[in-house]
């Protein structure tokens, strides 16, 4: 099955700086890549994904950069503020050509702490 | 609209008591899924569904029992609750899976097993 690495787990960065979290995967099969943001108590919701058929997204401060060849994708966050403290997950599905499906795999999460 | 919602959002149980979980969605979705959180182990699959009347072992299965008896249901039974199955769990559901089909959580179930 799939395997989804994290890194790093703790991440602590000035306010106004950039902040990267990076992912690996096994499975290469896998085709579709979310990233979830967690607040403290809260459910995880989506904040962008990508599809391995694109090597880069950007949605306004977030973007995610997907290499296949690896099996790697990335989180960058630029002129991050305080309300983007939070923990972060990275994700991976496959889809199986039998059909079958699992759901997603996530990553261990990453602490993101912006320091004022 | 209230998406995912699940009951109840709290409970303590004793060691060998049991309990379910309930997951509801009004969004249509065929696929709904049921995730234990613990700290430093990330979201991790217990069971899936991918349709009314199925359900499938995800990665953590041992210990838990689902159902789907309804389209927009998905229970989650603890026959016999023990310390290591406390946890936050979340039911979640989408569409289909993979290819961008967006999952939504629930607002999760914090359960304690003393």
């Amino acid at each position: 099955g799939e395997n989804v690495e994290q890194h790093p787990s703790t991440l602590s960065v000035q306010e106004g700086d950039s902040a990267v979290i990076k992912c690996t995967y096994s499975d290469s099969a896998s085709n579709y890549f979310p990233w979830y943001k967690q607040e403290l108590g809260k459910r995880p919701q989506l904040i962008i994904d990508i599809r391995s058929n694109v090597g880069e997204k950007k949605d306004q401060r977030i973007a995610v950069t997907l290499n296949k060849t690896a099996k790697h994708f990335s989180l960058h966050i630029t002129e991050t503020q305080p309300e983007d403290s939070a923990v972060y997950f990275c994700a991976a599905s496959p889809m199986y050509s039998g059909g079958g499906a699992d759901g997603l795999t996530f990553g261990k999460g990453t602490h993101l702490i912006i320091q004022p | 609209n209230a998406g995912v919602t699940q009951t109840p959002k709290f409970r303590v149980l004793k060691t060998g008591q049991s309990m379910t979980l309930l997951c509801a969605q009004d969004m249509n979705h065929e696929y709904m899924y049921w995730y234990r959180q613990d700290p430093g182990m990330g979201l991790r699959l217990i069971h899936y569904s991918v349709g009314e009347g199925t359900t499938a072992k995800g990665k953590v299965p041992d210990g838990y029992n689902v159902s789907r008896l309804k389209k927009q249901n998905f229970l989650l039974g603890l026959e016999s609750a023990a310390p290591s199955q406390t946890s936050v769990y979340f039911c979640a559901s989408s569409f289909r899976t993979g290819s961008g089909n967006t999952i939504y959580f629930g607002e999760g179930s914090w359960l304690t097993v003393v």
